[in-house]
């Protein structure tokens, strides 16, 4: 059965720490793994993209990886803000059809 | 550019009623989705259109139906609303879909009494 699974279910980290937030999954035949940030009460929001062969892919403070062998990527959060604060999502899809796994996500909470 | 809008933004329905969710796009993007969210789970596909006209079934589309009429817009109803439907609806759209990215709506909240 296709699953992505996400580490910790929560976090609290102070501002201006860093922090990495786990996705494994078992969707196959894989073709490519996305993070999303959602705010409360939001749609949402693309952060990364990476294909099978990619294995690191940055956005401003946020730098993703992605282990293809293991089935394992992480989301690398440096210097985090209050706005950080939000649900980290990953998201996994296979190459056929439309199917797009979501893992039920991370919810960070960054405190001044 | 609104980018991809939702309404309405929350509804109430009593069990048994019906009602549309509209998800409209000015992106021109050809691919558009229906996920439902519920707490503590990841999102979950309902149904989804690959154009104008076509609409096909998600992992969750029972109790649910879906038109696309013209390319900007999907139409998610719901035609005997029940509680377990209770959960936030998000439309998304993608130009295509391989490796593009996802845009997601705001989100409509829905209570199923």
């Amino acid at each position: 059965k296709n699953q992505v699974e996400q580490s910790p279910q929560s976090l609290i980290i102070l501002e201006g720490k860093n922090c990495t937030l786990q996705c494994n999954y078992t969707v196959s035949p894989f073709s490519n793994l996305r993070w999303y940030k959602q705010d409360t009460g939001r749609g949402p929001v693309s952060l990364t993209i990476m294909t099978f062969s990619e294995n690191t892919k940055s956005n401003g403070r946020y730098t993703a990886t992605l282990d293809a062998d293991t089935k394992q990527s992480s989301l690398h959060i440096t210097a985090s803000q209050l706005s950080d604060s939000a649900s980290y999502i990953c998201v996994v899809s296979a190459s056929y059809g439309q199917n797009f796994v979501f893992g039920p996500g991370t919810r960070l909470s960054v405190l001044p | 550019n609104a980018g991809v809008t939702q309404t309405p933004k929350f509804r109430v329905l009593k069990t048994g009623q019906s009602m549309t969710l509209l998800c409209a796009q000015d992106m021109n993007h050809e691919y558009m989705y229906w996920y439902r969210q519920d707490p503590g789970m990841g999102l979950r596909l309902i149904h989804y259109s690959v154009g104008e006209g076509t609409t096909a079934k998600g992992e969750v589309p029972d109790g649910y139906n879906v038109s696309r009429l013209k390319k900007q817009n999907f139409l998610l109803g719901l035609e005997s609303a029940a509680p377990s439907q209770t959960s936030v609806y998000f439309c998304a759209t993608q130009l295509r879909p391989s490796t593009d990215t996802q845009y997601f709506g705001p989100g409509t909240r829905l209570t199923v009494l």
